[in-house]
């Protein structure tokens, strides 16, 4: 079966410093993967999805993520926080005609 | 292109009410997904369709629930009678799942509050 974990439900940073938000997939074969951002009150919103293009793959905001077979993860990093960062972000995969979401991270940015 | 639109937005209830929201996928979507969210169960898939059809309602938690699709730019979700515990943030979101697109666009959801 498919799954998502993403470890850490609260991470908080500081301005200007790295984000690093982790998530690992259970999967024999390599999944399609999702980061989607939410910020308050709003709706989800894709961030960035691995297709088996890539390893690297760039996201809007300055986001990417690297997907790691080795390691089944597909973390997400951004070099420099800002405070617009703030919000709760979701891993998720999709296979065959399942798409499964992780339980989000909860980023905080401190000025 | 419109994205995923949800009607309304906000929704003040009161116990045993019937209560309709609705959702209008991306045109050409064939995927259509209905999603409730909670601070405590947090992100919940509660059914999706495909092509109109109802493909897994596994995740409706009781017969208080029920959806339709009755064609590629309409659907409904319907709770009755509603009860406090109902209130939860519900999200609507379409996909191109048959053609191998993975990625769900959603909508901004209906803030359902039952009293």
């Amino acid at each position: 079966a498919q799954s998502v974990t993403q470890l850490g439900s609260h991470v908080s940073v500081s301005e200007g410093a790295l984000v690093l938000l982790r998530c690992n997939y259970s999967s024999s074969v390599p999944p399609y993967l999702f980061w989607y951002v939410q910020y308050p009150n709003q709706g989800l919103q894709l961030l960035l999805k691995y297709t088996s293009a890539a390893t690297l793959v760039k996201g809007i905001n300055g986001f990417e993520a690297e997907f790691k077979k080795s390691e089944t993860s597909f973390h997400l990093t951004k070099p420099s926080a800002h405070m617009s960062d703030a919000a709760e972000y979701f891993c998720a995969v999709g296979k065959g005609n399942q798409f499964y979401f992780g339980t989000g991270t909860s980023l905080t940015v401190i000025p | 292109d419109a994205g995923v639109i949800q009607s309304p937005r906000h929704e003040v209830t009161e116990m045993g009410q019937e209560v309709t929201l609705r959702c209008k996928p991306i045109s050409g979507h064939d995927y259509l997904f209905w999603y409730r969210q909670t601070m405590m169960r947090g992100l919940e898939l509660l059914i999706y369709f495909n092509n109109n059809v109802p493909i897994d309602d596994s995740g409706m938690p009781e017969d208080r629930f029920s959806a339709k699709m009755p064609n590629a730019s309409f659907s409904t979700l319907k709770i009755q009678p509603s009860e406090p515990r109902d209130s939860a943030v519900y999200f609507c979101a379409s996909s191109l799942l048959g053609q191998g697109r993975y990625e769900q666009y959603f909508g901004p959801g209906t803030r359902l509050t039952v009293t």
